[in-house]
């Protein structure tokens, strides 16, 4: 099925290590983003790519990089992660037509 | 920066009945598209309504409906004939690309 793709849906992690989720849309959208989701916070925007190529900020963008592997992936890194990244991630794609919006399923994330 | 309020963490509403679900948001764009998604325990995102900025006419998906209200810059969600199936958290959110900015979400429970 067509859609986003990312992995993997669980993950612990001690602090200090680091870690790369994995994401892929098979809908030949330009557009891909890194949210992070905390309780009461709703979704916040870490990183975003507009097309191939470029990466830009969201709103919480400190202790993560991402790369846009080809047009397909996009990836989100943690280099040193720390209790405070410990959320529910997610990864979307959206349509350049009708600005439709698709996500992924979520990577629960939990660093000790 | 764009913003997106809902002023209700939590909301109930007896089987059969009708629920009203507020957002309102700030920007200073003139063409932008306005979402609700809605959020079941295994977390995917699902689209439950989208609307055009540009339109005057409030969007409509079956049980769903809009009242949006684009100089208060207000976009509520009416959900009638709630259903058991209709408890989940709820996002309004905003896009002016290439961002999709979300509230907070709202937590809705129906009683049976």
């Amino acid at each position: 099925n067509a859609g986003v793709t990312q992995t993997p849906k669980f993950q612990v992690l001690k602090t200090g290590q680091s870690m790369t989720l994995q994401c892929a849309q098979d809908m030949n959208h330009n557009s891909m983003y890194w949210y992070r989701q905390d309780p009461g916070m709703g979704l916040r925007l870490i990183y975003y790519s507009a097309s191939e190529g470029t990466t830009d900020k969201g709103e919480v963008p400190n202790g993560y990089n991402v790369s846009r592997l080809n047009k397909r992936e996009f990836s989100l890194r943690l280099e040193s992660a720390a209790p405070s990244q410990t959320s529910v991630y997610f990864c979307a794609s959206r349509s350049g037509t009708d600005y439709g919006y698709t996500f992924g399923s979520g990577t629960r994330l939990t660093v000790v | 920066a764009q913003t997106v309020t809902q002023s209700q963490p939590e909301m109930s509403v007896q089987e059969a009945e009708t629920v009203t679900l507020s957002c309102t948001y700030d920007t200073s764009e003139s063409d932008y598209y306005l979402f609700w998604y809605k959020q079941p325990p295994s977390r995917q995102m699902i689209l439950v309504i989208r609307q055009e900025a540009y339109k005057q006419q409030n969007a409509t998906e079956n049980r769903f409906s809009v009242n949006f209200q684009k100089a208060a810059k207000s976009f509520s969600l009416k959900i009638s004939d709630s259903q058991l199936g209709d408890a989940a958290m709820y996002f309004c959110a905003y896009t002016s690309p290439p961002k999709l900015v979300f509230g907070k979400g709202t937590k809705l429970t129906v009683n049976p």
